[in-house]
C-alpha cells in the first residue's frame, strides 16, 4: 500500500481552465503539503493543511483536505503555460518525515 | 527570500568512489533532511538531522550514507562507496521546527554513478 497517491498520473487542459488534482492516503496525517517541480528541478512549496483544516487558498490555489476520506485535492484555477510542471502531495505521517506520492504532470496547452 | 542552496548541481562520478554533496540550509532553521529522487520514481526520505545527530532515517540510508553538520552553515551527505543504483536526484531540505512543519528543498544535487 502506498502512502499518497495522485490522481489522475497525467493532465493535459487548455490555458485559462482550472486543473484540478487528488491525493489519497493511507495513514493518519498531521499535515499534507502540495509541491511542484517543474522538470528536472528542484520541489517548490506550495500549500500546507494542517489535519483540523477543511480548506485552504493561496493565490489561484484552493486546497480541500477531506481526512474521513483520506483524501485531498488541489484546485488551480486560470491555469496559465507557467503552470506545468508536476506536482506532488506529501503527508506529515510524524513529525519529520514527508512521504511523497508519485505526483501528477500537469500540461497547459496554450 | 533566503533560500536552501545545494553543491553541486550535477556529479559524475565512477561505481565504488566517495562522494559528498553540499547544502546549506536556511539559518535560522533547524531541521535539515536529505531526499532523493531515481529518475521516473517518488520524492523518497532518507534521513532528518537535529542538534547534531540522526533523529530518524528510513531504510535506503544504510550503512553506506552518513550525514555531518561541520560547521554553522553547511549540512552534507556522504555516500561512502557508489553504486549504480544511488543514481538519482538528491535534495536538501530544511525546516524551523520539526512539528509538522513546512520544509523547504533545495534545488537539488543530480548524481550519475558510471
Amino acid at each position: 500500500s502506498q502512502q499518497g497517491e495522485e490522481d489522475p498520473q497525467a493532465l493535459s487542459i487548455q490555458e485559462g481552465e482550472n486543473a484540478t488534482m487528488n491525493c489519497s492516503y493511507k495513514t493518519s496525517i498531521n499535515n499534507l503539503q502540495w509541491y511542484r517541480q517543474n522538470s528536472g528541478r528542484g520541489l517548490v512549496h506550495l500549500i500546507l493543511i494542517r489535519s483540523n483544516e477543511r480548506e485552504k487558498h493561496s493565490g489561484r490555489l484552493r486546497v480541500t483536505l477531506d481526512t474521513s476520506k483520506k483524501s485531498s485535492s488541489l484546485l488551480i484555477t486560470a491555469s496559465r503555460a507557467a503552470d506545468t510542471a508536476s506536482y506532488f502531495c506529501a503527508t506529515a505521517v510524524r513529525a519529520q518525515k514527508l512521504v511523497f506520492g508519485q505526483g501528477t504532470r500537469l500540461t497547459i496547452n496554450p | 527570500e533566503p533560500e536552501v542552496t545545494q553543491t553541486p548541481s550535477h556529479q559524475v562520478t565512477q561505481m565504488g568512489q566517495e562522494v559528498i554533496l553540499r547544502c546549506v540550509p536556511i539559518s535560522n532553521h533547524l531541521y535539515f533532511y536529505w531526499y532523493r529522487q531515481i529518475l521516473g520514481q517518488k520524492v523518497e526520505f532518507l534521513v532528518s538531522f537535529y542538534n547534531n545527530e540522526i533523529s530518524e532515517k528510513s531504510e535506503i540510508f544504510d550503512d553506506q550514507f552518513s550525514v555531518e553538520r561541520p560547521d554553522g552553515s553547511n549540512f552534507t551527505l556522504k555516500i561512502r562507496s557508489t553504486k549504480l543504483e544511488d543514481s538519482a536526484m538528491y535534495f536538501c531540505a530544511s525546516s524551523v521546527s520539526g512539528r509538522a512543519e513546512t520544509q523547504y528543498f533545495g534545488p537539488g544535487t543530480r548524481l550519475l554513478v558510471l
